[in-house]
C-alpha cells in the first residue's frame, strides 16, 4: 500500500538554524499537507498546497516557514530561523483530491528538537 | 471558525467492555467528521468516516448534529485496541482542505 514518506524522522536543530523537512506524498496525489504537533498538544494544521502554490495557511505559518515541491516528488517544509517553540513532531499528509469522500495520508513524522 | 472537544485526555477499560470515545465539534456549517487512530510508534491512519457509515474493527461512529457529537462507540474493547484517538473536521462549506482536530484521547485498555 502507498505511504506518505518523512525524512528524517528526528532532526536536532540549534536555535536560529535553518531547517528543511522533507516529505514524498503518495504519487497520484494533488494536495499535500503540513501539520504539527507540540508535545502534549493537540494536531495543528499549518498549510495546504496544491498546483505548486499555498492554497491555505494557518496563523503559525509566518514568514518564517514556507514550502516548496522543488522536482515533483518531493514536498519540503523549510524553517527559516528556528525558534525553540518551533520544537514538535510535524507531519506531512496528502490526498487525492478535496470534498466529500477524500481521506488524507499521513506520513510517520518528523521529530524537531530546537535547543 | 471550527472547534473539535475531546473531553477525555486518559480513557482506560478493561477488556471486553464497552468504549465511548467522546468528540463535540463546534461549526455553523456542514462538517465532515472523521476518527483517526495512533497505534504506539505508528502514523495518523483514519479509522472511519460520518459519511461512510461503516463499522471499522467493531468501532463504530454516529454523527448527531443536533448535539453536535461524533463519539466513538465499540462494544467489546480488546488489547490491541489501546492507541491514541484523535476526533477531526473538515469543513465542507468554506473550511478548505484542512482537518481541525481535538486533542486526543488516549485509550488504555487493561486485561
Amino acid at each position: 500500500e502507498p505511504e506518505v514518506t518523512q525524512t528524517p524522522s528526528h532532526q536536532v536543530t540549534q536555535m536560529g538554524q535553518e531547517v528543511i523537512l522533507r516529505c514524498v506524498p503518495i504519487s497520484n496525489h494533488l494536495y499535500f499537507y503540513w501539520y504539527r504537533q507540540i508535545l502534549g498538544q493537540k494536531v495543528e494544521f499549518l498549510v495546504s498546497f496544491y498546483n505548486n502554490e499555498i492554497s491555505e495557511k494557518s496563523e503559525i505559518f509566518d514568514d518564517q516557514f514556507s514550502v516548496e515541491r522543488p522536482d515533483g516528488s518531493n514536498f519540503t517544509l523549510k524553517i527559516r530561523s528556528t525558534k525553540l517553540e518551533d520544537s514538535a513532531m510535524y507531519f506531512c499528509a496528502s490526498s487525492e483530491g478535496t470534498g466529500r469522500d477524500t481521506e488524507a495520508f499521513f506520513g510517520q513524522g518528523t521529530r524537531l528538537t530546537v535547543v | 471558525a471550527q472547534r473539535v472537544t475531546q473531553p477525555e485526555k486518559l480513557l482506560s477499560v478493561f477488556k471486553g467492555a464497552p468504549v465511548e470515545l467522546k468528540c463535540n465539534y463546534s461549526y455553523s456549517g456542514s462538517p465532515e467528521l472523521f476518527w483517526y487512530v495512533q497505534y504506539s510508534r505508528q502514523r495518523l491512519q483514519l479509522l472511519l468516516r460520518h459519511i461512510s457509515r461503516e463499522s471499522i474493527k467493531g468501532f463504530t461512529a454516529d454523527l448527531n448534529k443536533g448535539e453536535t457529537s461524533f463519539h466513538l462507540k465499540k462494544p467489546f474493547a480488546q488489547e490491541e485496541d489501546s492507541a491514541m484517538y484523535y476526533c477531526a473536521l473538515k469543513a465542507l462549506t468554506g473550511g478548505g482542505n484542512k482537518l481541525t482536530f481535538g486533542t486526543g484521547t488516549q485509550l488504555k485498555v487493561e486485561l
